[in-house]
């Protein structure tokens, strides 16, 4: 079983309906992300948890919320998708023992129509 | 604040070819680099890291980089290159406690 695991994995969505993408790890880590990957745009971030009472805006918040509602479990909301928002997203988890080294799931591929 | 740039976004090189993908950063104070590699369709794994110690580190499949603090960079070289190294490749700076940054990426062809 994969230690970082995203769902849904593919999702088409209409333009201004409500969609979550879930993440959970079993790496006990207490360090969490969300980013979105486009071409020529790399990954950015856009938020961050270090532990469940901690969350924290990336570089492209607008447009997204999030919730982490245990350890394991980091949820990303797109509360009214536009088409732009149309990307990869991946969830990452790290911790500081381990030197902050990302372990990603396999990523959600999001089309909003 | 930390950030992270990469030269190249997009080399092609034939197989057997030497490879080397710049990455330069900036911050401060001490810092991780991170190499990560993403294969089409797969999700970004790590390739190689850097905490301290001896500035040449390898990696997975005959990759290593090379540390030189007084040109704040991290570049991957490989001698030579295989069709399957056709990936994208970002490197990423962890200064202190703070969150972790990525370069936009270096898109890899390696034609055979």
């Amino acid at each position: 079983d994969a230690d970082v695991t995203q769902t849904p994995r593919n999702r088409i969505t209409k333009t201004g309906k409500r969609i979550m993408l879930e993440c959970s790890q079993t790496k006990g880590h207490d360090r969490m992300y969300w980013y979105r990957q486009d071409p020529g745009l790399g990954l950015r971030l856009i938020y961050y948890s270090f532990d469940v009472k901690d969350i924290n805006k990336g570089e492209i918040s607008d447009g997204y919320s999030v919730s982490r509602q245990a350890q394991a479990k980091f949820s990303l909301s797109l509360e009214s998708a536009i088409p732009n928002q149309t990307a990869l997203y991946f969830c990452a988890t790290s911790d500081l023992r381990g030197k902050n080294i990302q372990y990603f799931g396999a990523g959600t591929r999001l089309s909003v129509l | 604040a930390q950030s992270v740039s990469q030269h190249n976004h997009h080399v092609i090189l034939s197989e057997a070819a030497s490879l080397e993908l710049g990455c330069n950063y900036s911050y401060g104070g001490t810092v991780n680099l991170f190499w990560y590699v993403q294969y089409p369709g797969q999700h970004l794994q790590l390739l190689l890291k850097y905490f301290s110690g001896d500035p040449l580190v390898k990696g997975i499949k005959g990759f290593e980089a090379e540390f030189i603090k007084s040109k704040f960079s991290f570049n991957l070289r490989k001698p030579s290159v295989q069709w399957s190294d056709t990936a994208e490749y970002f490197c990423a700076v962890n200064g202190g406690y703070q969150k972790v940054t990525f370069g936009t990426g270096t898109k890899l062809q390696v034609i055979p």
